[in-house]
């Protein structure tokens, strides 16, 4: 059951840009994650926000929830080529249900 | 170091030929989880286990099998692979289910030929 939806599938930029990615689900949530994943290898958490939270950093990383819109974005700053990797939203709904992945976003940071 | 391993990486088999992809934990968690990712439908869950001998469906079980004997392991069964189970396979751990974040292993990538 996909719960996230990040938008846009995928996404190309120069290095030293900005990258926005967006999630969208659809129930009430616990909490919100972000995951990276280099080309076939696992995925690794970058930021869990919880849903009375609307705003969290960590180092270059910026990630917003608006639980009335039901919608996250995440915001890298000044981009690198090593940060070229796929981005997945995961939402842990309400009711101790587990964690649901959303499809990714494919971004890559040209040099 | 805390990890996720998984073992093997790469896995080539034939239909029918029972297998076992092996996870191991050292961080003590007790939520383990398995997954498959394919392209275009994203990463979808196989099992899950909550603790020591409590274990859960995901969204995609049939032809898994799971066990939780020990904390630290998770091993995934598959007892007549079909070639529509040919994906890239990753196990994951963490705290609790809900509100902390997941520690995933490398993959392993299963081809049932």
């Amino acid at each position: 059951s996909q719960q996230g939806e990040e938008d846009p599938q995928a996404l190309s930029i120069q290095e030293g840009e900005n990258a926005t990615m967006n999630c969208s689900y659809k129930t009430s949530i616990n909490n919100l994650q972000w995951y990276r994943q280099n080309s076939g290898r696992g995925l690794v958490h970058l930021i869990l926000i919880r849903s009375n939270e609307r705003e969290k950093h960590s180092g270059r990383l910026r990630v917003t929830l608006d639980t009335s819109k039901k919608s996250s974005s995440l915001l890298i700053t000044a981009s690198r080529a090593a940060d070229t990797a796929s981005y997945f939203c995961a939402t842990a709904p309400s009711g101790n249900t587990p964690l649901v992945f959303g499809k990714g976003t494919r971004l890559s940071v040209i040099a | 170091e805390a990890q996720v391993t998984q073992n093997p990486r790469y896995l080539i088999t034939v239909t029918g030929k029972k297998l076992t992809v092996t996870c191991s934990q050292n961080m003590n968690h007790e939520y383990m989880s398995w997954y498959r990712q394919d392209p275009g439908l994203g990463l979808r869950q196989i099992y899950y286990s909550m603790n020591v001998e409590v274990t859960d469906k995901g969204d995609v079980p049939e032809g898994y099998k799971v066990s939780r004997k020990e904390k630290r392991n998770f091993p995934l069964i598959l007892e007549s692979p079909s070639p529509n189970q040919t994906s890239l396979y990753f196990c994951a751990s963490s705290l609790d289910r809900v509100n902390s974040p997941l520690h995933f292993g490398n993959g392993t990538r299963l081809t049932v030929t």
